[in-house]
Parts: structure tokens; C-alpha cells; sequence
């Protein structure tokens, strides 16, 4: 099976402007995850989806970044107005809808976005 | 709230040495533990968990709950394990499994 896809792969933007990462999910996979690593920091969990619908957003660091998954399939995440604090790598994970027992997340390359 | 600590940024070992990867965790619920590994140029990956009580690639962590540790071992380290470990947990049951705490990861280095 395909994995999940991240794009781009690397970004650098700077300071004020937008960008959008985008996730596309395993085939069939409701559950899709975001979550980001920035610099000298431990992984970090920012949202999740089940199909279109946020199931929990409480990670989200503040109102400039705004996550969307159209129709249940892939998922965007926009950075408006990216801050020099966004830096870091954001990844993306999926897994089917029960996610129990047999079913570890499966994770994305990753985009890097660097922020000038 | 919940906590995954992991005390080891770099750990070096030669080769055929045990190795052992530390995690202790904080959670007041009953958690469900992972490692997850990225080899370089690799996507992050399950490598185990603690619920399959399994051994992957050499590798075991068991649960200590009274010392709320989730050690990763392997008694002969391979050059092929250099890579970076996290230790991970996951509040059990409900709708968050997916939701994973980090440990900030320990970069393994297996020397020839």
C-alpha cells in the first residue's frame, strides 16, 4: 500500500507570509494526525481528524494556523502569518477508524519548514 | 497531564555491546506505551509497544508500572540500529489512541 504523503517536503517562507502543508492519508485510513517537532523540542501532537471531522484540536498552538481535511481525504494545514517560532518539521499520520490493538500510526516523511 | 521523559539525547555503544534506551513516563490513568524509531532518511516507525509484550529486531521494553519505566533493551547492539528512538504513550481507551506524548528522543549510535 502507499504510504502517507506529505508536501511539500521542505519549505522556507518568510516571516508574514503563508503556507500550506498538505497530508494525504493511507487509502481507507480515517484517523489522520498532525503533529510537529520544533527545533531542540520533543515531537508534539496538534490535531486530530476522523474523516472531515476535528476530533481534537487541543494542541493547536493559536489562531494563525488553520487545519482542514475536505471530504475526508487529505488534509491541509496553513500557517497565516508564519512567525519565526513555526519553524520545524510537521508530520502527518494515519490510521483505519478502530484504532486498537494491531493498528500502529503510520507516519509521513515530514515537511521542514523553515521560517526567515 | 502526561509526561514522557526520555534522560539520554546520545547514546554511543560498539557493536555486539547491550544497549539500553531509558524512558520513564507520568500519567495518572492507565497508559499504553510505544517506541518508535526513525533510521536516517526514513520515515518514523513503530518499532513496539507494550501490550504485544513481542521482541522486533532484538529489541524488548517491558511496563513498569511502579517505576513508571519503559525501558528499551537489546542485549547485542547491530551497526543497523543507529537511529533515533522515541518512547511514546497513549492514554488507553476512548477516541484519543492515536494521540501520543513524546519522549524528546535518543539519538543511538552503534559503532563498528
Amino acid at each position: 500500500e502507499a504510504g502517507v504523503t506529505q508536501f511539500p517536503s521542505h519549505s522556507v517562507i518568510e516571516k508574514g507570509q503563508t503556507v500550506t502543508l498538505r497530508c494525504d492519508p493511507i487509502s481507507g485510513h480515517d484517523n489522520l494526525y498532525w503533529y510537529r517537532r520544533v527545533m531542540g523540542k520533543e515531537i508534539k501532537f496538534l490535531l486530530h481528524f476522523v474523516k472531515e471531522s476535528k476530533q481534537d484540536e487541543s494542541g493547536m498552538p493559536n489562531n494563525r494556523f488553520l487545519a482542514e481535511r475536505t471530504g475526508g481525504t487529505y488534509s491541509t494545514l496553513k500557517v497565516q502569518p508564519a512567525e519565526l517560532e513555526d519553524s520545524g518539521v510537521y508530520f502527518c499520520a494515519s490510521s483505519p477508524r478502530r484504532n486498537r490493538g494491531n493498528s500502529p500510526l503510520h507516519f509521513g516523511n515530514g515537511t521542514r519548514l523553515t521560517v526567515t | 497531564a502526561q509526561r514522557v521523559t526520555q534522560p539520554e539525547k546520545l547514546l554511543s555503544v560498539f557493536k555486539g555491546a547491550p544497549v539500553e534506551l531509558k524512558c520513564n513516563y507520568s500519567y495518572s490513568g492507565s497508559p499504553e506505551l510505544f517506541w518508535y524509531v526513525q533510521y536516517s532518511r526514513q520515515r518514523l516507525q513503530l518499532l513496539l509497544r507494550h501490550i504485544s509484550r513481542e521482541s522486533i529486531k532484538g529489541f524488548t521494553a517491558d511496563l513498569n508500572k511502579g517505576e513508571t519505566s519503559f525501558h528499551l533493551k537489546k542485549p547485542f547492539a547491530q551497526e543497523e540500529d543507529s537511529a533515533m528512538y522515541y518512547c511514546a504513550l497513549s492514554s488507553a481507551g476512548g477516541t484519543s489512541y492515536g494521540k501520543l506524548t513524546f519522549g524528546q528522543g535518543t539519538i543511538l549510535t552503534v559503532h563498528p
